[in-house]
């Protein structure tokens, strides 16, 4: 069973269109973070996000953790925003930190 | 933001092989991370390190695999010998101490094993 889901799997966007993304955990957890990977695999984080709503351009993050939930929004979509969207959080009870990471949305946005 | 560099970003070595994956981390953080992604699959975490220690690992990290930061030099990921399925993409993380503190990614290496 997948600890983290995310949905939808794939989303194909008119270029200007917003978008909003999905995370759904299992367990209750206060780290997470989401992560932009290039269609060349290039990892680039986009937002640290354990609690409440935070922003950072056109993109907003919103995270319920009572609800074991977060989202992701993007805004006036652009075709460099095409490529797979990441959410991770830290599922376990340990000392040491460790993500676990959801398949992802790919995102196709066209012209 | 702060930036964790991985070197090289490709390498392909032949099976059997030692492989030696380098990752400078944001210079005062102190929890170190290794994590696997084989191609068009998910990310998965490998390891994680404090204070010259291995402080968790996962089932993905077999014998084989071993990492160190000698010196507060570079975090090291060795892979001695390589097998094919240890072809993939490896992301270095670092962090400050605490409990769920932000992590920060590399770009990745690419190791492809022939």
């Amino acid at each position: 069973e997948q600890q983290v889901q995310q949905s939808p799997a794939s989303l194909v966007l008119q270029e200007a269109e917003n978008a909003e993304l999905q995370c759904s955990f299992s367990i209750f957890t206060n780290q997470v973070q989401w992560f932009y990977q290039r269609p060349g695999g290039r990892l680039v984080s986009l937002l640290y996000n354990p609690s409440g709503t935070k922003q950072s351009g056109r993109l907003t993050s919103t995270t319920v953790i009572k609800e074991r939930r977060s989202s992701l929004h993007i805004s006036s979509s652009q075709i460099t925003d095409s490529g797979t969207y990441l959410c991770a959080m830290d599922l376990t009870n340990s000392a040491g930190n460790k993500l676990t990471f959801g398949i992802g949305t790919r995102v196709l946005v066209r012209p | 933001g702060p930036k964790v560099l991985q070197i090289p970003s490709h390498q392909i070595i032949d099976m059997g092989q030692m492989v030696t994956l380098n990752c400078d981390p944001v210079s005062n953080h102190l929890y170190f991370y290794w994590y696997k992604q084989i191609l068009g699959q998910q990310m998965e975490f490998l390891v994680n390190f404090y204070n010259g220690k291995v402080m968790e690992k996962s089932k993905l990290f077999k014998d084989q695999f071993s990492v160190e930061r000698p010196d507060g030099s570079y975090f090291t990921l060795k892979i001695q010998p390589t097998a094919l399925e240890d072809s993939a993409v490896y992301f270095c993380a670092s962090s400050l101490p605490g409990r769920y503190a932000e992590q920060f990614f590399g770009p990745g290496t690419r190791l492809t094993v022939l």
